[in-house]
């Protein structure tokens, strides 16, 4: 079944404590991205990338790193989590014809919450 | 920086009648894309409309594009209660902005 999966999908930590959330996609897309959800604000996103070994931020990097060293993972990690990092994350793929993104597949979400 | 912005932020109506959403932008795009959310859920892809594409059918949706107001609608027509949901549309091809989304509540 072609699917964005993460894990984890709930996680509570505590500030400072470096945290990585996985994201995996089995349907061989070059796009992948992480959004962060919160109430009144939509989707924003955070990280992008275009291809293996190709990443480039979103509108709300700070506090946030990726890498995308295989094509199908697109781990989203917090060095130092700090508490306005709680929220609800998801990752999505897509396939690029053209240059050009296409529909995203997003992931289930992770519900972060950081005291 | 919000480039997709939905209005209404919140609309019920009854079962059987017909929801209409609208989302404008800022800058020109190549395409603008509706997706669906179930509360806190992942969002689900519903139509993708290229910005040489007026209006495009899905079903129950229709969504319409006007490049020259930077305006897009999503028509659901004869609503039901699976249909409540948040929508929202979302622009660009690398870096993608999401509005903040219409919530749309289906009464019985």
């Amino acid at each position: 079944e072609a699917q964005v999966t993460q894990n984890p999908r709930y996680l509570i930590t505590v500030t400072g404590k470096k945290l990585t959330v996985t994201c995996s996609q089995n349907m061989n897309h070059e796009y992948m991205s992480w959004y962060r959800q919160d109430p009144g604000l939509g989707l924003r996103q955070i990280y992008y990338s275009m291809n293996v070994e190709v990443t480039d931020k979103g509108d709300v990097p700070e506090g946030y790193k990726v890498s995308r060293k295989e094509k199908r993972n697109f781990p989203l990690i917090l060095e130092s989590p700090s508490p306005n990092q709680t929220s609800l994350y998801f990752c999505a793929s897509s396939l690029r014809t053209s240059g050009r993104t296409n529909t995203q597949y997003f992931g289930p979400g992770t519900r972060l919450t950081v005291l | 920086s919000q480039q997709g912005e939905e209005d209404p932020q919140a609309l019920s109506i009854q079962e059987g009648e017909n929801a209409t959403m609208n989302c404008s932008y800022k800058t020109s795009i190549n395409n603008l894309q509706w997706y669906r959310q179930n509360s806190g859920r992942g969002l689900v892809h519903l139509i993708l409309i290229r910005s040489n594409e007026r209006e495009k059918h899905s079903g129950r949706l229709r969504v319409t594009l006007d490049t020259s107001k930077k305006s897009s609608s999503l028509l659901i027509t004869a609503s039901r209660a699976a249909d409540t949901a948040s929508y929202f549309c979302a622009t660009g091809d690398d870096k993608i902005i999401f509005g903040k989304g219409t919530r749309l509540h289906i009464l019985p």
